[in-house]
């Protein structure tokens, strides 16, 4: 499968803390988003880092990416009640970079 | 319209129906993808549209499933003969380059086979 693999499977905070999520992958990439996603209907997209990227902010997130060991983390700091949700890595590959992949996701919950 | 839309929101079916899943993408939007989420599951990739190349139909779980798209616009994923096992959200995207940038989701459908 060409599918990322997150860890953890479900993770649990206080609002205030930090929450780490971890995605690795199998194959070369050319570049590798965070999407979240709320009751389980659409994903919003949060970041997209580029393979020749290590590193991205966006607000309250910070992305890493480590192409040699295949695996990317996301940070969210100060978590909020809102934060709540599940959060999926996708890799693009393929001859032209255009197959999204998601992988299995990590639910995040933050209490308040 | 300012997202993508996909009908019906709610599908319920008898087993061995045949069902017709809509996506309206984001206009200009080139690249469209279907995937399906079983509950409590990530995404699986089903069919990948580029404006007018052959799609990437390698998702695809069997033959009872298919996908047309026409140029840049509506798509439309088909299930023959439907079966318990294919109850699930299936959620489209759509993007203006494929997979270098961000993918836009619509709300899914979610279908019930009974």
């Amino acid at each position: 499968s060409q599918q990322g693999e997150e860890d953890p499977q479900a993770l649990s905070i206080q609002e205030g803390e930090n929450a780490t999520m971890n995605c690795s992958y199998k194959t070369s990439i050319n570049n590798l988003q965070w999407y979240r996603q709320n009751s389980g209907r659409g994903l919003v997209h949060l970041i997209l880092i580029r393979s020749n990227e290590r590193e991205k902010h966006s607000g309250r997130l910070r992305v890493t990416l480590d192409t040699s060991k295949k695996s990317s983390s996301l940070l969210i700091t100060a978590s909020r009640a809102a934060d709540t949700a599940s959060y999926f890595c996708a890799t693009a590959y393929g001859e032209y970079g255009n197959k999204l992949v998601f992988g299995a996701g990590t639910i995040l919950r933050v209490k308040s | 319209g300012a997202g993508v839309s996909q009908s019906p929101s709610n599908k319920v079916t008898e087993k061995g129906k045949d069902v017709e899943l809509r996506c309206d993408p984001i206009s200009g939007h080139t690249a469209l993808y279907w995937y399906r989420q079983r509950l409590g599951q990530g995404l699986e990739f089903l069919i990948y549209f580029q404006g007018n190349s052959a799609p990437d139909k390698s998702g695809l779980p069997s033959d009872r499933f298919s996908a047309e798209r026409t140029g840049e616009s509506v798509s439309t994923l088909t299930i023959q003969r439907t079966q318990q096992e294919d109850s699930a959200v299936y959620l489209c995207a759509s993007s203006t380059q494929g997979a270098v940038t961000e993918a836009f989701f619509g709300q899914g459908t979610r279908l019930t086979v009974v």
